[in-house]
């Protein structure tokens, strides 16, 4: 079953703009990651952060977690049209090596 | 870096008949790998977790008999939709881990199934 349910469903912004996704989730998690996926293919690994982290970066990536409010973010700057994608955030629980997907956002980025 | 390789990307098949997708890791090996399905514009659910040399573990709502696992080696699993039927065209999708806990998981391209 799916854990994670993420906000927006869809996003469309203009190139250049900062896109910000949310995502939460239900259980206590080892740590959370976010995937990316272009239209029919595989998923890409884009960013893991662990439970006992708030905040990572990875080039124009900025990913937060509050274990708190069992959420997290994925902001990313300076939109680019080939970040044109589908995000979806995934949990992997404490104990358990299999991962459960969010219900994903849908961007668009506007040239 | 890791690499995942799954075979067919594409494959159309009759009612009633078997397919089989398969899963490698080509530079790692992976003692567990995942099986998803994907509808479109959706999310992926969890088939199923494929065990090297033990018998699959399925999620709940999954049919054993209907999708078969077989992880015979650190290096493949397999997927077989046995008997296929139009709903089970979907995007089918492997993942593997170097490791069990906070890495990421490598991905597989995915397999269109389409079943006429």
């Amino acid at each position: 079953s799916q854990q994670g349910e993420e906000d927006p469903q869809a996003l469309s912004i203009q190139e250049g703009e900062n896109a910000t996704m949310n995502c939460s989730y239900k259980t206590s998690i080892n740590n959370l990651q976010w995937y990316r996926q272009n239209s029919g293919r595989g998923l890409v690994h884009l960013i893991l952060i662990r439970s006992n982290e708030r905040e990572k970066h990875s080039g124009r990536l900025r990913v937060t977690l509050d274990t708190s409010k069992k959420s997290s973010s994925l902001l990313i700057t300076a939109s680019r049209a080939a970040d044109t994608a589908s995000y979806f955030c995934a949990t992997a629980r404490q104990g358990a090596q299999k991962l459960v997907f969010g219900q994903g956002t849908r961007l668009t980025i506007n040239p | 870096g890791a690499v995942v390789s799954q075979h067919p990307s594409r494959v159309i098949c009759k009612s009633g008949t078997s397919v089989k997708i398969e899963c490698r890791s080509l530079d790692f090996q992976a003692t567990t790998m995942f099986w998803y399905r994907q509808f479109p514009k959706k999310s992926l659910m969890l088939m199923a977790t494929s065990n090297e040399g033990s018998k699959a573990t399925y999620e709940q709502g999954v049919e054993k008999d209907k999708f078969l696992i077989n992880h015979a080696s650190l290096t493949l699993s397999t997927l077989t939709v046995t008997s296929a039927h139009p709903e089970d065209s979907s995007f089918y999708i492997c993942s593997a881990s170097r490791t069990a806990i906070n890495y990421g998981y490598t991905f597989g391209s995915g397999t269109r199934l389409t079943v006429v």
